[in-house]
């Protein structure tokens, strides 16, 4: 594909319900990243993937949160028993091998909690 | 405690004006430095890169001060087109990850015809 794809773009979940969001990387992207941006903020690092495996998790703001991405291809991010705190744009990012300096966002999942 | 930190804006610009930007961040061991554009609505793009020499692409010029830990990024001749939010962008390698990039808050232009 052209750019990183994310699904679906809107989300609208009750409370207490769980979500999963989809992440699929530009073809051949070893590096796979997860943010969460909240209204007016910048995004904020959630996990950090190189392949299949999950180099960083130290952003992921609590034990409700999981990501994967077993193939090292495309990821998911799920979250347990929504709140309505988790409510932000959850995008996803990729980097080419060898190249540091640039990450590739897609267009992000805006996440409604009600 | 923030780690990167921008003047939220908004700047009011007319059309064809100059504007800078600055930012300050805390990580001094911090490695890579960069400046992304974001438009409403829209995800994050890499404008540029920001060296410690200075660099500059077309109407933009970056510039990184380690000394004081700022950023600057300056728009010669502003478009219309220039309006959206920039991101000050940082990589500290060993948090967030080999490469998990530490973002500001971003700052807000608008461009006025």
């Amino acid at each position: 594909g052209a750019g990183v794809s994310q699904s679906p773009r809107y989300k609208v979940a009750k409370r207490g319900q769980d979500v999963a969001l989809r992440c699929d990387p530009i073809s051949g992207h070893v590096s796979l990243f997860w943010y969460q941006q909240a209204l007016g903020q910048g995004p904020e690092f959630l996990t950090y993937f190189q392949n299949e495996a999950q180099l960083d998790k130290s952003g992921l703001p609590s034990d409700r949160f999981f990501a994967e991405r077993p193939e090292g291809s495309v990821s998911t991010l799920k979250i347990q028993r929504t709140q309505q705190e988790d409510s932000a744009v959850y995008l996803c990012a990729s980097q080419r091998p060898g190249e540091p300096m640039e990450q590739y966002f897609g267009p992000g999942t805006r996440l409604t909690v009600t | 405690r923030k780690e990167v930190e921008q003047d939220p804006g908004p700047f009011n610009v007319p059309e064809g004006a100059t504007v800078a930007f600055n930012c300050t961040y805390s990580n001094s061991a911090s490695q890579s430095f960069f400046w992304y554009r974001q438009d409403c609505r829209k995800e994050p793009k890499l404008l540029m890169s920001v060296y410690s020499s200075g660099n500059e692409d077309g109407r933009f010029t970056a510039q990184l001060n380690r000394a004081s830990q700022y950023i600057s990024l300056l728009i010669r001749d502003s478009k219309l087109s220039d309006s959206a939010t920039y991101l000050c962008v940082v990589n500290e390698k060993g948090q967030g990850g080999a490469d998990g990039l530490t973002f500001g808050k971003g700052t807000h232009l608008i461009i006025q015809p």
